[in-house]
């Protein structure tokens, strides 16, 4: 499984834009970047997922850079319902939906 | 339609004991892969599979075994706990056959195993 370095935890204000930055300096040409978000005691939800430059979708942006070795997940203007833990993947296609979630980014977002 | 449902919630067992927690899919999806979730060490992959097949399975000793049934839903056990054993176990299915370049899975609640 391919490995990830993700920061432990941030923090933010409500209404501002939050961006975390994901390192898979390991990545291989089929791998493709998988985004995650975990409430406490819920189980993960897909957020995103791309494979390079940008995706964006209603609930986030996903940057690529050419490179592929790292990733920038950017959520416009956080709520207080954004707080939770975001997980980044890095998925290859021959280890189907073994996927490592490591601990994962804790978001804090504060009034 | 229904999400991914696990039985039991929440389960307390002693140390030596054996126990099996039960995943039923979302209807349709074939997939199912099973996850150790603990404060130190995060969320970890245990096993996936895909009819009734394990293609993958995560680094955990032996005393972890799954299998998955025809209708797709899939049981996990683990023998001889251990207090290390106590966390929450997620399953998780998804529709679409793994490797295509989707990697969206659905998550359960969860079981909540307390080994005492």
């Amino acid at each position: 499984l391919a490995k990830t370095t993700q920061p432990i935890s941030m923090d933010s204000y409500e209404g501002q834009e939050v961006n975390i930055t994901c390192s898979h300096n390991n990545i291989a040409t089929n791998d493709y970047i998988t985004w995650y978000q975990q409430f406490p005691s819920q189980g993960p939800r897909f957020i995103i997922q791309g494979y390079k430059t940008k995706v964006t979708n209603e609930v986030a942006s996903l940057f690529i850079p050419a490179d592929r070795k790292s990733s920038t997940l950017s959520l416009p203007r956080v709520s207080l319902s954004d707080t939770a833990v975001y997980y980044c993947l890095v998925a290859r296609p021959n280890s189907g939906y073994a996927l490592n979630f490591g601990k994962g980014t804790s978001l804090l977002v504060t009034p | 339609k229904a999400g991914v449902t696990q039985t039991p919630r929440y389960l307390i067992k002693t140390r030596g004991q054996q126990v099996t927690l039960s995943c039923s899919p979302i209807s349709g999806h074939r997939s199912v892969s099973w996850y150790q979730q603990t404060p130190g060490q995060g969320l970890q992959f245990l096993f996936e599979y895909f009819s009734e097949t394990q293609r993958n399975k995560g680094n955990f000793p032996g005393r972890f075994s799954g299998r998955q049934f025809s209708n797709s839903r899939s049981e996990m056990n683990v023998s001889t706990l251990e207090l290390g054993d106590s966390a929450l176990y997620l399953c998780a299915s998804s529709g679409v056959p793994p490797g295509t370049g989707t990697y969206e899975q659905y998550f359960g609640p969860g079981t909540r195993l307390t080994v005492t």
